[in-house]
């Protein structure tokens, strides 16, 4: 089977820093990917991992780690802005590319 | 802009009627996804189409069909819907070999009375 865990909700202040983390167990992985969605809005790509190791884009970063089955996204400098779901995505390659999603870490910014 | 368009925000059906979702993505992609999204539950894969005419079952296809007669076009079908399927459908579209970078759609929320 497959499973991913994150966190279901994580809170923070504006200007902080969080790390939303992500592990995952299947068959035929890929790479991890992380998406955010905004209430009412559609998911859109943040970053993604192939290879063990740190990601960066601007505020955000994403982190993997093959041989523990783990990645996490890191936030820094938050703003309100920053308030989402955060979702991470395993990608298999059995035949055919997909995306396997987690369910989702609601982040909460506060002033 | 990469941009996928979703035929309707909001939609309200009977329970047994046959429902079309259609999605139309604008930037050549070969692979189109479609999910539902459910609280608590995340993102889950109905179908996906890798191709003009090909299709393959995603992790919860049961209920739905689809179809792909133009590369820019895939409908997801409920031949007989139920309550059970009301929820926020998502169409997504990505490259061959960037399926790690989906471009979602707006998403139509359906609910089945």
């Amino acid at each position: 089977g497959q499973s991913l865990e994150q966190p279901s909700e994580v809170t923070a202040v504006e200007g902080a820093i969080v790390q939303i983390n992500c592990t995952y167990q299947t068959s035929g992985f890929y790479g991890l990917s992380w998406y955010q969605q905004h209430d009412g809005g559609a998911p859109t790509f943040l970053s993604y991992n192939a290879l063990d190791g740190l990601e960066e884009t601007g505020r955000f970063s994403s982190f993997l780690s093959r041989s523990d089955s783990y990645g996490y996204l890191l936030l820094q400098e938050l703003q309100m802005k920053d308030s989402a779901s955060y979702f991470c995505a395993v990608r298999k390659n059995t035949g055919f590319q997909k995306l396997v999603f987690g369910t989702g870490t609601r982040l909460l910014v506060s002033p | 802009d990469v941009k996928v368009t979703q035929s309707s925000r909001y939609l309200v059906k009977r329970t047994g009627e046959k429902v079309f979702l259609e999605c139309v993505q604008d930037m050549d992609h070969e692979n189109m996804f479609w999910y539902r999204q459910d609280p608590g539950l995340g993102l889950r894969l109905i179908y996906f189409s890798y191709d003009v005419k090909m299709k393959e079952k995603g992790d919860i296809p049961e209920g739905y069909s689809v179809s792909r007669e133009k590369k820019e076009r895939f409908s997801l079908i409920l031949e007989s819907a139920s309550t059970n399927q009301t929820s926020m459908y998502l169409c997504a579209s990505s490259y061959t070999q960037g399926a790690y970078e989906q471009y979602f759609g707006p998403g139509t929320r359906l609910t089945v009375t």
